[in-house]
C-alpha cells in the first residue's frame, strides 16, 4: 500500500516561493500505473487540485495556478515536489500530496486520488 | 474551471439514508463517468469513498453508493452511522487530465 508524506517549511513570507516535497513509500514513483499530484485546502474551505506529474516529467496544472506552479519529480529519491511562486496570504492552506491511478479503460486519463499524505499546513505571513 | 456545486450541509438520523448532490456542467460531470467522492473528518486527510461514479474501493462500506444523471452526481449513504459525520467532497474529471472539486458538504448525524 502506498504511503505519502509531505515535508517543507510551515511558514513562507509574502512574494516568496513555497516549496514542498512528497516522499513516496510502499511503491515506486517510477511506476507506470500512477501520476502524482498536489491538492490544497485553505483553512475552513474546500479542496483545490493544483497539479499532477508522471515519473517521466509530464505535468498537468490547474489553469488558475499554472503561471505560478512548478511540479517536478526525483525518481532517485522517490519524491516529487511543488513550487508555488509569488505567494500571498490567499495561498495559506493545508497542502496534500496524493497518487492518481492511470485509468487505462478511459484512454489513460487521471481522474481521482486514491492515496493521500497527511497534509502539511503552510502559512504565508511576514 | 468552476467548482462543482454541492449543498453546504445535510443531516440525518442514525439508520436513515441521505443523498448529497454534486452539480457540474456538460464540460465535466455531464461528459465523463469520472466522478469521485471523498470523506474528510476534521483534521484528517480526505479518503476516497467512490470513483468512476459508483465504484467503491476495497474496504469502503457498501452503505456508500454513487450515481449520476446528466450534469449531477450523487452520493447516497444508507444506514447512517455516527462515524459518517464528516465533510464530503465530489470531484469530476474536466478534460485534459484536469479535475475540479465541489465546494464540500458537511454531514451531520443527528
Amino acid at each position: 500500500q502506498l504511503q505519502l508524506q509531505e515535508s517543507g517549511p510551515g511558514l513562507v513570507k509574502p512574494s516568496e516561493t513555497l516549496s514542498l516535497t512528497c516522499t513516496v513509500s510502499g511503491g515506486s514513483i517510477s511506476s507506470s500505473s500512477y501520476y502524482w499530484g498536489w491538492i490544497r485546502q485553505p483553512p475552513g474551505k474546500g479542496l483545490e487540485w493544483i497539479g499532477s506529474i508522471y515519473y517521466s516529467g509530464s505535468t498537468y496544472y490547474n489553469p488558475s495556478l499554472k503561471s505560478r506552479v512548478t511540479i517536478s519529480v526525483d525518481t532517485s529519491k522517490n519524491q516529487f515536489s511543488l513550487k508555488l511562486s509569488s505567494v500571498t496570504a490567499a495561498d495559506t492552506a493545508v497542502y496534500y500530496c496524493a497518487s492518481l491511478p492511470i485509468m487505462i479503460t478511459f484512454g489513460g486519463v487521471i481522474a481521482y486520488f486514491d492515496y493521500w499524505g497527511q497534509g502539511t499546513l503552510v502559512t504565508v505571513s511576514s | 474551471q468552476s467548482a462543482l456545486t454541492q449543498p453546504a450541509s445535510v443531516s440525518g438520523s442514525p439508520g436513515q439514508s441521505i443523498t448529497i448532490s454534486c452539480t457540474g456542467t456538460s464540460s465535466d460531470v455531464g461528459s465523463y463517468n469520472l466522478v469521485s467522492w471523498y470523506q474528510q473528518h476534521p483534521g484528517k486527510a480526505p479518503k476516497l469513498m467512490i470513483y468512476e461514479v459508483s465504484k467503491r474501493p476495497s474496504g469502503v462500506s457498501n452503505r456508500f453508493s454513487g450515481s449520476k444523471s446528466g450534469n449531477t452526481a450523487s452520493l447516497t449513504i444508507s444506514g447512517l452511522q455516527a462515524e459518517d459525520e464528516a465533510d464530503y467532497y465530489c470531484c469530476s474529471y474536466a478534460g485534459s487530465s484536469t479535475c475540479v472539486f465541489g465546494g464540500g458538504t458537511k454531514l451531520t448525524v443527528l
